[in-house]
């Protein structure tokens, strides 16, 4: 449903720190992963992806981690930089089927 | 060339009005989705259409109807709009291939219902 009286968390961090996103998921059964960044007045944009047989990726400054044990994936931004204040959304979908379940979100302010 | 473009950008109208949101997408991909987006930043998935025929219909009201002339569009039609009609909605297309699922977007549609 929707998410009504949730707030949109909040992680503030300096320019030039490390930011960790978290993200719990909740289908034991979802095996593909992804990690979308979505600036304002835009619509999200694809950062990384993480299958389920894999417990860590990273790309260009990003690190994306899996925990299944515990339903949990995370994104790590190396040297946080002002142009990474976005809203970050983290995604989960079951192989082969085109429904891809989207988290809350997380806002991140980067502090110069 | 954007690969995702929905029209129109900005969309303010009176509640029990009729309007439609316009989707192309130049990917060549196969499978086109609508999502809305709430003001808490929601993002949650309406229709999805696989080369013109619909596959995920998400309990959205029948005042929402999705339609797929042919796979490279997927417009939005909405009848008697009401208030908590009001969001972000976001058109995107993907190419679903060996359990990959990456989603391209447009740019979003703020509709506003009066």
């Amino acid at each position: 449903g929707e998410s009504v009286g949730l707030h949109l968390p909040t992680l503030s961090v300096q320019e030039g720190d490390n930011s960790i996103i978290n993200c719990a998921y909740s289908n034991s059964a979802s095996d593909y992963f992804i990690w979308y960044k979505q600036e304002s007045g835009k619509g999200p944009q694809f950062i990384i992806d993480i299958r389920s047989n894999m417990d860590k990726r990273q790309g260009q400054r990003v690190t994306v981690l899996l925990n299944k044990t515990v339903k949990h994936l995370s994104l790590q931004i190396a040297a946080t930089q002002p142009g990474d204040s976005a809203v970050y959304f983290c995604a989960e979908n079951i192989g082969g089927y085109q429904k891809v379940t989207f988290g809350t979100g997380t806002k991140l302010q980067v502090i110069p | 060339d954007t690969a995702v473009s929905q029209t129109p950008k900005y969309l303010v109208t009176q509640m029990g009005n009729d309007k439609s949101i316009k989707c192309e997408q130049n990917l060549g991909h196969d499978t086109m989705y609508w999502y809305k987006q709430d003001s808490k930043k929601f993002l949650k998935i309406m229709f999805s259409y696989n080369n013109k025929e619909l596959i995920i219909n998400e309990t959205v009201p029948n005042r929402f109807s999705p339609k797929s002339p042919d796979k490279a569009h997927l417009n939005l039609h909405i009848n008697s709009l009401e208030l908590g009609d009001s969001a972000v909605y976001f058109c995107a297309s993907s190419q679903v291939r060996n359990s990959y699922n990456e989603q391209f977007f447009g740019p979003g549609t703020r509709l506003t219902v009066l």
